[in-house]
């Protein structure tokens, strides 16, 4: 089984309606991560949360919010989605802890805003 | 500003012949950089990383050389085989605020049989 799963793996929405991403792990943790990736570019972060009680932004949070319910789930929330939104999406995980670290990414969602 | 750059978004190389993927930074502050590789429709997978002390870390047919001084890191793959093709993404980040990777743009790395 995968260590970093996320649902759904695509979605198709309407400009407007609110969607939520969910990521789910069982590497035991304690940071996750969301980033998405537009065609021809690298990833962009997103939000981080470093335990449950912590949530930050990243480089484009804007239009986004998160949600750690727990300490292997993470999700990601469009409250009013819009075209420019349409992309790849993906969640990581890491340790914690460390001075350098690894980051260990699920499989991705496929986005599409119409 | 692009403080990662991966200057060649493809690369096509012979199965056997060795794969030289180059990633070129500008921020002095990055101390540990690593390589991701991506295959269609899945996430990116870590392959190899180096820490800023080092100039050079092996695995296997992977090896990662950091110039620390002209700020370019490389990732050989040899012998290349088929199924490394697959898109290789370049990251950066500083000690101390590791949760904030700075990704290339990426290399389409193409090994023909």
């Amino acid at each position: 089984d995968a260590d970093v799963t996320q649902t759904p793996r695509n979605r198709i929405t309407k400009t407007g309606k609110r969607i939520m991403l969910e990521c789910s792990q069982t590497k035991g943790h304690d940071r996750m991560y969301w980033y998405r990736q537009d065609p021809g570019l690298g990833l962009q972060l997103i939000y981080y949360s470093f335990d449950v009680k912590d949530i930050n932004k990243g480089e484009i949070s804007d239009g986004y919010s998160v949600s750690r319910q727990a300490q292997a789930k993470f999700s990601l929330s469009l409250e009013s989605a819009i075209p420019n939104q349409t992309a790849l999406y993906f969640c990581a995980t890491s340790k914690g802890g460390g001075a350098q670290e690894t980051q260990y990414f699920g499989p991705g969602t496929r986005l599409l805003v119409l | 500003d692009q403080q990662v750059k991966q200057n060649s978004p493809s690369l096509s190389v012979q199965e056997g012949r060795i794969s030289i993927l180059n990633c070129d930074y500008t921020n002095s502050m990055f101390d540990y950089f690593l390589w991701y590789k991506k295959y269609p429709a899945e996430g990116p997978t870590f392959l190899i990383s180096i820490s800023s002390i080092k100039d050079k870390n092996e695995d296997g047919r992977f090896t990662v050389f950091l110039n620390k001084s002209a700020k370019h890191l490389s990732l050989h793959i040899v012998p290349s085989q088929p199924g490394d093709s697959a898109v290789y993404f370049c990251a950066a980040t500083v000690g101390g605020s590791n949760y904030k990777l700075t990704f290339g743009k990426g290399t389409l790395l193409t090994v023909n049989p």
